[in-house]
């Protein structure tokens, strides 16, 4: 089965300063999605930043970059420059690319505070 | 371009009753599923409707239903309340066929309180 683990309930950020969140999966799939959503109190869910497991170039978006790592099954999150706009929980999430109706499997999330 | 839009936002209900939650997809979406986040929790799948069917069951019981409408529109029934259903249910919609990225568009939620 599918497994997602955030193994940091919370973290703390000065703003302007760079911050990583840590994630581990568990699959016996190798074409699959990654993802980093991001929760606001607002409570949507938000889509900050997607990886291609086949694609071996970590994704970036902005300030938002991811580190892959296939063969350690990790995908971690770096935000830098990191804003007050920023603070939210974040979820790491998975999902089968074999077929469109693949569900998500979130990990319990990284609550991230940031400090002016 | 509306996104996902759920009804109600906020609802309280007493044990053992029953409770339909809706929602809209976002225009040219044509898959819905239906998520249930407990407080400090990650959200868990609960089932997914594709074609008017349900597709994906994720592990809760048959209390808990649902249905897709012609226009793909959906709802989530949850009968005899527990306490333990009290939770934020999220709908999340996604583009069909080969235009999939993968990622799912999620509303807002309607956060359920059983007392």
């Amino acid at each position: 089965a599918q497994t997602v683990t955030q193994s940091q309930p919370e973290m703390s950020v000065q703003e302007a300063e760079t911050v990583t969140l840590s994630c581990t999966y568990d699959t016996s799939e190798s074409d699959y999605y990654l993802f980093w959503y991001k929760q606001p109190p607002s409570r949507q869910m938000i889509l900050v930043i997607r990886q291609e497991a086949y694609k071996q170039q970590n994704a970036t978006e902005n300030r938002f970059s991811v580190n892959f790592q296939k063969a350690a099954k990790s995908f971690s999150l770096k935000i830098s420059d990191s804003q007050l706009g920023d603070a939210a929980m974040y979820f790491c999430a998975y999902r089968a690319r074999g077929s469109t109706l693949g569900r998500l499997y979130f990990g319990r999330g990284t609550q991230l505070t940031v400090w002016p | 371009d509306a996104g996902v839009t759920q009804s109600p936002t906020h609802l309280i209900k007493t044990r053992g009753q029953q409770v339909t939650l809706r929602c809209s997809p976002k225009s040219g979406h044509d898959t819905v599923s239906w998520y249930q986040q407990a407080l400090g929790q990650g959200p868990q799948f609960i089932f997914q409707y594709y074609e008017e069917e349900e597709r994906q069951r994720g592990n809760f019981p048959d209390r808990f239903s649902g249905h897709q409408f012609p226009n793909y529109s959906s709802e989530l029934n949850v009968n005899a309340l527990l306490l333990g259903d009290s939770a934020l249910y999220l709908c999340a919609s996604s583009i069909p066929g080969p235009m999939n990225t993968g990622e799912l568009f999620f509303g807002e939620g309607s956060r359920l309180t059983v007392l």
